[in-house]
């Protein structure tokens, strides 16, 4: 059964550095991998999905990176800003989820707080 | 404005009862999911629907029951049966299942009082 882990799960930076957040994945048969940012008591916001196919997505200052290999992907967020302060999850969709069931699987997330 | 929409935001249900959280969407998505998220333990998936009148059990459907009548909705019953009910639940769609997409709901949370 997958199993998605985020490292580390919680960082605090000051604002205007770049910074990456990690993921790891233990079956490397996915369809894709998603990013999403949760603010705090709210639901989750698309930020960047990965087809199994692609290397890497952008969206801004946002970049997002898959090696299906390693198991490892990665969201880089450049010149960060007090406003990128949540948590931030990541998710795989599995070519053979254990039990049959459909769905994410998730990681903890990583708690991100950018101090101003 | 196109999206899924939750309700009730919060929600207190006694011990005993059953209660029942929206969910809709007018994406026109054919797959629905319902995610159960605990402090420290991410998001668990409850029920999913692939399509209209079909759904199945997740992780952890125990307590839980839901329907699919129609394709904007799904709504999720938390039945007595459930143990520990305390929880912030969110709704997902895709256009279809696995290989898209998806968007979440702004949450339901529901406490036992």
């Amino acid at each position: 059964k997958q199993e998605v882990t985020q490292i580390p799960a919680a960082l605090s930076v000051p604002e205007g550095e770049n910074l990456v957040l990690n993921c790891s994945f233990t079956d490397s048969a996915i369809y894709n991998l998603q990013w999403f940012r949760q603010d705090p008591g709210k639901g989750l916001t698309s930020l960047l999905l990965i087809q199994s196919s692609q290397r890497e997505q952008t969206s801004g200052r946002l970049n997002a990176s898959l090696d299906k290999s390693s198991g490892r992907s990665t969201l880089y967020i450049a010149a960060s800003q007090p406003g990128d302060s949540a948590t931030y999850l990541c998710a795989s969709s599995d070519k053979y989820s254990g039990g049959g069931a459909d769905g994410l699987t998730f990681g903890k997330g990583t708690h991100l707080i950018i101090q101003p | 404005d196109g999206g899924i929409t939750q309700s009730p935001k919060y929600l207190f249900r006694k011990e005993g009862q059953n209660v029942t959280l929206s969910c809709e969407q007018n994406l026109n998505h054919d797959a629905m999911y319902w995610y159960r998220q605990d402090p420290g333990q991410g998001l668990r998936l409850i029920y999913y629907s692939q399509i209209v009148n079909d759904f199945q059990k997740g992780d952890i459907a125990e307590g839980y029951s839901v329907s699919r009548e129609k394709k904007e909705s799904f709504p999720l019953t938390v039945t007595s049966a459930q143990k520990n009910p305390t929880a912030f639940y969110l709704c997902a769609s895709s256009i279809h299942s696995r290989n898209t997409e998806a968007f979440f709901g702004q949450g339901t949370r529901l406490t036992v009082v």
